[in-house]
């Protein structure tokens, strides 16, 4: 079974720039969460879709961060414009239906805001 | 509201030594617990989970914990510490069937030869 796969890896950009991350979850998963990890810290859940809908967006900074599934598989997460804070590793994870408390994350991409 | 607190943030310990992990939670309801690993530049993998089954948990890598009530922990322990084995880990909880997932801080494991 493959895994949670995301992309880029790596990306450096200039404060005000956007930038996009993208997440193919495992296959059959209906639930997919976004993770912003900053350096020292654990996983802060950003936003979490069930199919294509958003159930919990509460912690997202939706005047720079937007994230879309638009057909229930694959994800995006754009920054738009990014901030130096906004430098950490970002986390795509997803779960099945019938065990949504397991969750099984992605390699994750490492974001660098200069 | 849930919490967890990892109450170390390094911990070194001599290879084919046993590991200790330390974890307290906090939750108004039954918790479920796991414990993540996260090697340098990888992704989080699940270790172990707990789910008011059995209060001792065998994970992957011979890796257990122990839940305890009374005590309000799930320490995470490895009778004998390989070099593979350094790496960061993450005490989780969520509550009530929810899946959203707090994290605690980090313990970075670090074996010496």
């Amino acid at each position: 079974e493959a895994g949670v796969a995301q992309s880029p890896r790596y990306k450096i950009i200039e404060k005000r720039q956007s930038v996009a991350f993208w997440c193919n979850p495992i296959s059959g998963h209906a639930t997919l969460y976004w993770y912003q990890q900053i350096l020292g810290q654990g996983p802060k859940l950003l936003i979490q879709f069930q199919n294509n809908g958003v159930v919990d967006d509460s912690q997202l900074p939706k005047d720079r961060f937007s994230a879309e599934r638009l057909k229930g598989v694959d994800s995006t997460l754009k920054i738009q414009p990014a901030k130096l804070e906004d430098s950490a590793v970002y986390l795509c994870a997803s779960s099945s239906w019938d065990d949504q408390e397991t969750q099984y994350f992605g390699p994750g991409t490492r974001l660098l805001v200069l | 509201a849930q919490s967890v607190t990892q109450l170390d943030s390094h911990v070194s310990v001599s290879e084919g030594t046993p590991v200790l992990l330390r974890c307290n939670y906090s939750s108004s309801y039954s918790p479920s617990l796991f414990w993540y690993v996260q090697h340098p530049n990888k992704g989080l993998q699940l270790l172990l989970k707990y789910t008011s089954a059995a209060t001792l948990v065998k994970g992957i890598n011979g890796f257990e914990a122990e839940f305890k009530k009374s005590e309000t922990s799930f320490h995470l322990t490895k009778p004998s510490a390989h070099m593979s084995d350094a790496a960061e880990y993450f005490c989780v909880v969520s509550v009530g069937g929810n899946e959203k997932l707090t994290f605690g801080t980090g313990t970075r494991l670090t074996i010496i030869p």
